[in-house]
């Protein structure tokens, strides 16, 4: 079954830590994509990357950090720095980054709890 | 920039009942391609249409249709005879022709209510 998964469902910070967000997909994807959501807002992009070993900051990429080592994962984490990072976290691929016309699949969210 | 605009925050229905949900959007590009997503309770966006901006044609899929019109720079989906399964969030995006990166740009979403 090709889609993508995100782990934990679930995943609880203490304050001052680092969390990691994992995204991994099996649909031969070349761009993968994070955005955050907050409750009853529409969703912002956060990090994406259109090849293995690039990436680009979205709209609020401060207090997070990705990486993109393999085609199929893209992991995010939630730096200390990132002072309010109580939210629904969404990862999406995409066949290329091309000229915008790539439709955007979305795996099943994580959703981030502050302790 | 770019932008979207779902007006309509939360609509309830009753059970059969015909809904629009509308959008509206702001963008420089001459080529562009709009979205809807639907996001159940369980999170999980799923796509539901994909629209280019040379193609004005109305699309319609069983119960779901879409009226795009450029002159209004709007792109409207309506749901005939409504189900409590369509009870969800909706979002419309935007993405431009000229954007490099892919890039959606979101409205705010439209909660749904569908009532037996």
């Amino acid at each position: 079954d090709g889609g993508i998964t995100q782990s934990p469902k679930y995943l609880f910070r203490k304050e001052g830590q680092n969390v990691t967000l994992s995204c991994e997909q099996n649909l031969n994807h070349d761009a993968m994509y994070w955005y955050r959501q907050d409750p009853g807002q529409g969703l912002r992009l956060i990090y994406y990357s259109q090849i293995v070993n690039d990436f680009q900051k979205g709209d609020i990429a401060e207090g997070y950090s990705v990486s993109r080592e393999k085609k199929e994962s893209f992991p995010l984490t939630v730096t200390s720095a990132q002072k309010n990072p109580t939210a629904f976290y969404l990862c999406a691929s995409s066949k290329s980054s091309g000229v915008g016309e790539e439709t955007q699949y979305f795996g099943p969210g994580t959703r981030l709890l502050v302790l | 920039a770019q932008k979207v605009t779902q007006a309509q925050t939360e609509i309830s229905v009753v059970e059969k009942e015909d809904v629009t949900l509308d959008c509206v959007y702001e963008t420089r590009d001459t080529t562009y391609y709009l979205f809807w997503y639907k996001q159940p309770p369980s999170g999980e966006l799923v796509f539901l249409i994909r629209r280019n901006s040379f193609d004005e044609q109305n699309e319609i899929s069983g119960r779901y249709s879409w009226n795009f019109q450029k002159s209004t720079s709007s792109f409207n989906f309506t749901i005939t005879a409504s189900q409590v399964v369509d009870s969800a969030v909706y979002f419309c995006a935007l993405s431009g022709g000229n954007n490099a990166g892919n890039m959606l740009t979101f409205g705010g979403g439209t909660r749904l209510m569908v009532k037996p």
